[in-house]
């Protein structure tokens, strides 16, 4: 059984770039969220999909913008990337309807922005 | 402000002792709490969840919760840890929403 997996692992870009940040989700699974932990803290929250929507939202820009496809993977896109992006970019997956349902956490992506 | 608070930032001890580490939150109306673990090279993992009923909850590999609603606390707990306990250790909540607030994590260090 396939867990949560994200691509790449580490990705190194420069200010003002844009990047593409990709998960799939642990088998079974429809709804993918995404994170941004930053050295020394704790995962924050940036968005959530179902069903192709982004169904919530976090504190952050609308340089940062997701999809969903009809196979429940996501992408994480940033657009003019900032020096503070740089972070370890999580995704979780989990299944809609299930009451307390559990996150299920993938590797992250390690995103250096220079 | 929806928050949660994690006042041991980093926690050295010797197998053997035990352990607790600190959580409160802020956070109005129903709440669900986790503690998660991540070991150094691995991902993410949760240890443990209270989502209602017996406030003291055990999770995997000895650890074990106590949520106290008066004192916005839910407290981590293991009576003896091993070397293979070092890791990063984050408490988390969420409501009637899956979105999860975590603390900033404390690091635990175990020596032989």
């Amino acid at each position: 059984d396939a867990g949560v997996t994200q691509s790449p692992t580490h990705l190194i870009k420069t200010r003002g770039q844009q990047v593409t940040l990709r998960c799939s989700p642990k088998s079974g699974h429809d709804t993918v969220s995404w994170y941004q932990q930053a050295l020394g803290q704790g995962p924050q929250f940036i968005f959530q999909y179902y069903e192709e929507e982004e169904r919530q939202r976090g504190n952050f820009p609308d340089r940062f913008s997701g999809h969903q496809f009809p196979n429940y993977s996501s992408e994480l896109n940033v657009n003019a990337l900032l020096l503070g992006d740089s972070a370890l970019y999580l995704c979780a997956s989990s299944l809609a309807g299930v009451h307390n349902n559990e996150q299920y956490f993938g590797p992250g992506t390690r995103l250096t922005v220079t | 402000a929806q928050s949660v608070s994690q006042h041991n930032h980093h926690v050295i001890l010797s197998e053997a002792a035990s352990l607790e580490l600190g959580c409160n939150y802020s956070y109005g109306g129903t709440v669900n709490l986790f503690w998660y673990v991540q070991y150094p090279g691995q991902h993410l993992q949760l240890l443990l969840k209270y989502f209602s009923g017996d406030p003291l909850v055990k999770g995997i590999k000895g650890f074990e919760a106590e949520f106290i609603k008066s004192k916005f606390s839910f407290n981590l707990r293991k009576p003896s840890v091993q070397w293979s306990d070092t890791a990063e250790y984050f408490c988390a909540v969420n409501g009637n929403t899956d979105k999860l607030i975590f603390g900033t994590g404390t690091r635990l260090q175990v020596f032989p």
